[in-house]
């Protein structure tokens, strides 16, 4: 069965601190590794998007990784802010057909000034 | 500059009640989705369309309903809600297959069943 497991659950930091969410998948055949930014009574929005072939990508102070060999992603925040205070949800495609999405449970990010 | 619209936001029903839950989009997108989300789990696909007249079932689609006449809407229907179905639903759509391309979320709708 298909699994993404995002660890911590939770995190607490001051604001201008960095700090780094972490995503372990078992999802077979792998298509591509999104991460997403929930704000709280919000809908989730992408920050950015892993296929197999990238290791690195940036979306401002966010910067995602891929190890698609460990089957580990990880995001990045640089210098914290405020309105990073949200949950970040990490979804993976399998490329075995229509809507095959395997969502995350999330981490919950509190920055605190 | 709407998106995607869900109404209404919040809702309370009793046990036994039908409602829908409706979603709009103004992106001319083919793909529209539904997604519960409850504490604890990852968004879980309730229902899906790849199209005008094209839906198909997700990972728990029992006791939920849906239909797409337009490119536009894509409402959500329970049929006779129960305390189980007490969730946030969300409506998404996205110009090709999801996963692959960007989606884009409404807001959300908050039910309470009691």
């Amino acid at each position: 069965k298909n699994q993404v497991e995002q660890s911590p659950q939770s995190l607490i930091i001051l604001e201008g601190k960095n700090c780094t969410l972490q995503c372990n998948y078992t999802v077979s055949p792998f298509s591509n590794l999104r991460w997403y930014k929930q704000d709280t009574g919000r809908g989730p929005v992408s920050l950015t998007i892993m296929t197999f072939s990238e290791n690195t990508k940036s979306n401002g102070r966010y910067t995602a990784t891929l190890d698609a060999d460990t089957k580990q992603s990880s995001l990045h925040i640089t210098a914290s802010q405020l309105s990073d205070s949200a949950s970040y949800i990490c979804v993976v495609r399998s490329g075995a057909g229509s809507y095959q999405l395997t969502f995350g449970k999330g981490t919950k990010l509190s920055v605190i000034p | 500059n709407a998106g995607v619209t869900q109404t209404p936001k919040f809702q309370v029903l009793k046990t036994g009640q039908s409602m829908t839950l409706q979603c709009a989009q103004d992106m001319n997108h083919e793909y529209m989705s539904w997604y519960r989300q409850d504490p604890g789990m990852g968004l879980r696909l309730i229902h899906y369309s790849v199209g005008a007249g094209i839906t198909d079932q997700g990972e728990v689609p029992n006791g939920y309903n849906v239909s797409r006449s337009t490119t536009e809407d894509f409402p959500l229907r329970l049929l006779s809600a129960a305390p189980s179905q007490t969730s946030v639903y969300f409506c998404a759509s996205s110009s090709g297959e999801i996963g692959d391309t960007e989606a884009f979320f409404g807001q959300g709708t908050r039910l309470t069943v009691v």
